[in-house]
């Protein structure tokens, strides 16, 4: 089953935070998180294993709550270059294959 | 290290034809993952080789299949070709005891 992603979409002004949520309803091994500009290739940004730590690049950072099987992206002080659209994908344990199941995206529009 | 490559960049066919998509994975990554993605149905997980073995497989008909080789390149088919195959065809590369999942550029199918 596909997990959620929250807000659809988010509009911000430049140097302003937002968080994405993304929430499963299966037990989760692992979340990842990529960002994807129109026409282009996902590009990851960070993994988080269950029983792992929060992880954190530059200013964008992620948690993952594993007993709600939850997961948020914060992304602080926003450049224009954060434009695109966020997805999660989440893969259950299953031995050594990984199938990620996307949510829907998060589209996230920074203006100057 | 050199990225993933997926050729060809664009592919026009017609209903009924059949494509070959190929994937070729960053050095040493023995695992390609194939995903599907449209504005429908977003990023949906097709099929995932390891050491020339299939290993996983998501909801797709059977005209879907795929194969690796022994140099971990991998071939996508598409049999029979429908109007609702037209999407962008992605590979990830994952290295083995690892989990991220790094996307290729992508192929653009368009059928008429």
């Amino acid at each position: 089953q596909q997990p959620v992603q929250s807000p659809q979409a988010v509009i911000l002004r430049e140097g302003e935070d937002a968080v994405i949520n993304c929430s499963s309803s299966k037990a989760l091994y692992s979340v990842h998180w990529y960002r994807q500009k129109h026409g282009e290739a996902p590009v990851f940004l960070m993994i988080l294993l269950k029983g792992g730590e929060q992880k954190g690049h530059e200013k964008i950072s992620a948690s993952f709550n594993e007993k709600k099987q939850q997961s948020s992206l914060y992304l602080t002080a926003s450049q224009l270059s954060y434009s695109g659209t966020y997805f999660c994908g989440t893969a259950a344990p299953s031995g050594s294959a990984r199938q990620l199941t996307f949510g829907s995206g998060t589209q996230l529009t920074v203006l100057p | 290290k050199a990225g993933v490559t997926q050729t060809p960049r664009y592919l026009i066919k017609t209903r009924g034809q059949q494509v070959t998509l190929s994937c070729s994975p960053i050095s040493g990554h023995r695992s390609v993952s194939w995903y599907q993605q449209t504005p429908g149905q977003g990023l949906q997980f097709l099929f995932e080789y390891f050491s020339e073995t299939q290993r996983n497989k998501g909801n797709f008909p059977g005209r879907f299949s795929g194969r690796q080789f022994s140099n971990s390149r991998s071939e996508m088919n598409v049999s029979t070709l429908e109007l609702g195959d037209s999407a962008l065809y992605l590979c990830a590369s994952r290295g083995t005891g690892l989990e991220t999942q790094y996307f290729g550029p992508g192929t653009r199918l368009l059928v008429l």
